[in-house]
């Protein structure tokens, strides 16, 4: 099994849509997970941590379930701008930051 | 905002030739990164420093890479030689404690 398990996509909306993106990792000590956002040919950005609580920014929504190790990012009012890749991240380790990255989902809104 | 620098931003060489990649995190942070992505795939771990010391390699290719961060601050990765399957974007990454990482812009590596 895959440490970071994402579906590939596409997912193709249109703009104004809503978009869920599930993510499931292996390690139950995971400690501390991420969504980042990563254009084309550009570097991977933190979108946004993820807490026990769920978390929200924005349109953006983030949600973690421990008991079925699984995090996912909720993106309502889809924006042409949200076309991306959003990489699923969790920080396996202990003590220093080490994160496995997930394959990515790429998001494509239309007009 | 502070940034994490890499250079050169692309690099183009022969294989059997020696590259090398440098990095300068952002300032503060102790942990620095280097990775390695594939088109279509998520960054893979090369090696972590924590400050001047290796903290993971493992999945460094010691064979052929090597990385060092002298000072505890400026990394460099090198390849010598270089093959072609090691055309990818080599993105570093700097953190302080346990927070997000912060990634570079990446150099883009081709090996002709």
């Amino acid at each position: 099994r895959k440490e970071v398990e994402q579906d590939p996509g596409p997912f193709n909306v249109p703009e104004g849509a809503t978009v869920a993106f599930n993510c499931t990792y292996s390690n139950s000590a995971s400690q501390s997970f991420f969504w980042y956002r990563q254009d084309c040919r550009k570097e991977p950005k933190l979108l946004m941590s993820v807490y026990s609580s769920g978390n929200e920014d924005g349109r953006f929504t983030a949600q973690l379930n421990r008991a079925s190790q699984y995090i996912s990012l909720l993106i309502r009012d889809s924006k042409l701008s949200d076309s991306a890749t959003y990489l699923c991240v969790v920080n396996m380790g202990s003590g220093y930051s080490t994160l496995t990255f997930g394959k990515g989902t790429m998001l494509l809104v239309s007009p | 905002e502070a940034e994490v620098a890499q250079s050169p931003r692309y690099k183009i060489t022969e294989k059997s030739q020696a590259v090398a990649f440098w990095c300068d995190p952002i300032s503060g942070h102790a942990t620095l990164y280097w990775y390695r992505q594939i088109l279509g795939q998520g960054p893979e771990l090369l090696v972590q420093f924590q400050d001047e010391s290796v903290v993971d390699d493992s999945q460094l290719p010691k064979d052929r890479f090597s990385a060092e961060r002298l000072k505890g601050v400026d990394s460099t990765l090198k390849i010598q030689p270089a093959e072609l399957g090691d055309s990818a974007m080599y993105l570093c990454a700097s953190s302080h404690e346990v927070e997000g990482q912060f990634f570079g812009p990446g150099t883009r590596l081709t090996v002709l």
